[in-house]
């Protein structure tokens, strides 16, 4: 079955310092992966995805993630933190079933 | 069409009443999705539809649970007989069939409490 995993609970970052928020994945076949961020009380916000080509995937807000297949991870990162970046954050699969599973969440903290 | 919209946005009900979602996905999107998100944790996957067919449950829904999809556009989700631990976000989304790697468009969920 496909699956994702978020190792993290919580990140903590100071404003201005590179963020990273982890993810490995457990899939058969090709994986469709995602990332998706949600404010308080607000419903998910899809960030980015990796369906095919490069391993480094652009998405909105300065966001980006890296596909790495021999480590099965597909960290998201970004280059300079914003307090307002400050979310939960969750990585999900696209399974043969024609569902996305989400992975457990990761709560961001970025400090002023 | 300003995306995927949900009501109510909050609902409180007593224990043993039942309550129904109203869900309203992207006019052109054929498929629509029930989740089920408790506090600090990731959407768990209910149900989906493509038109008006209902294809996949969970084992999650019980049948206490059950949506529908009259005509394809909108659904809904009742809980019959709520019990406390069906408080819960549930979240509703919507995409288009063979697009489904390009994600969803979720909408701002309906938050019940049960108590």
């Amino acid at each position: 079955a496909q699956s994702v995993a978020q190792p993290e609970d919580q990140v903590n970052v100071a404003e201005g310092n590179p963020l990273t928020v982890k993810c490995t994945y457990s899939v058969s076949g090709n994986p469709y992966l995602f990332w998706y961020v949600q404010y308080p009380n607000r419903g998910l916000q899809f960030l980015l995805k990796y369906i095919t080509g490069d391993n480094l995937v652009k998405g909105s807000y300065g966001f980006e993630a890296e596909f790495n297949k021999s480590q099965t991870s597909f960290h998201l990162k970004k280059p300079s933190a914003l307090v307002s970046d400050s979310a939960l954050y969750f990585c999900a699969v696209y399974s043969s079933a024609s569902k996305i599973i989400f992975g457990s969440g990761t709560r961001l903290s970025i400090r002023p | 069409d300003t995306g995927v919209s949900q009501n109510p946005r909050h609902k409180i009900t007593k224990r043993g009443q039942n309550v129904t979602f109203r869900c309203d996905p992207i006019s052109e999107h054929n498929r629509l999705y029930w989740y089920r998100q408790t506090l600090g944790q990731g959407p768990e996957f209910l149900t989906y539809f493509q038109n008006e067919a209902q294809l996949e449950k969970s084992r999650l829904l019980s049948d206490r649970f059950s949506a529908e999809r009259p005509k394809g556009s909108f659904s809904t989700l009742e809980i019959q007989r709520t019990e406390q631990g069906d408080s819960a976000m549930y979240l509703c989304a919507s995409s288009l069939a063979g697009l489904g790697g390009y994600g969803y468009t979720f909408g701002s969920g309906t938050r019940l409490t049960v108590v």
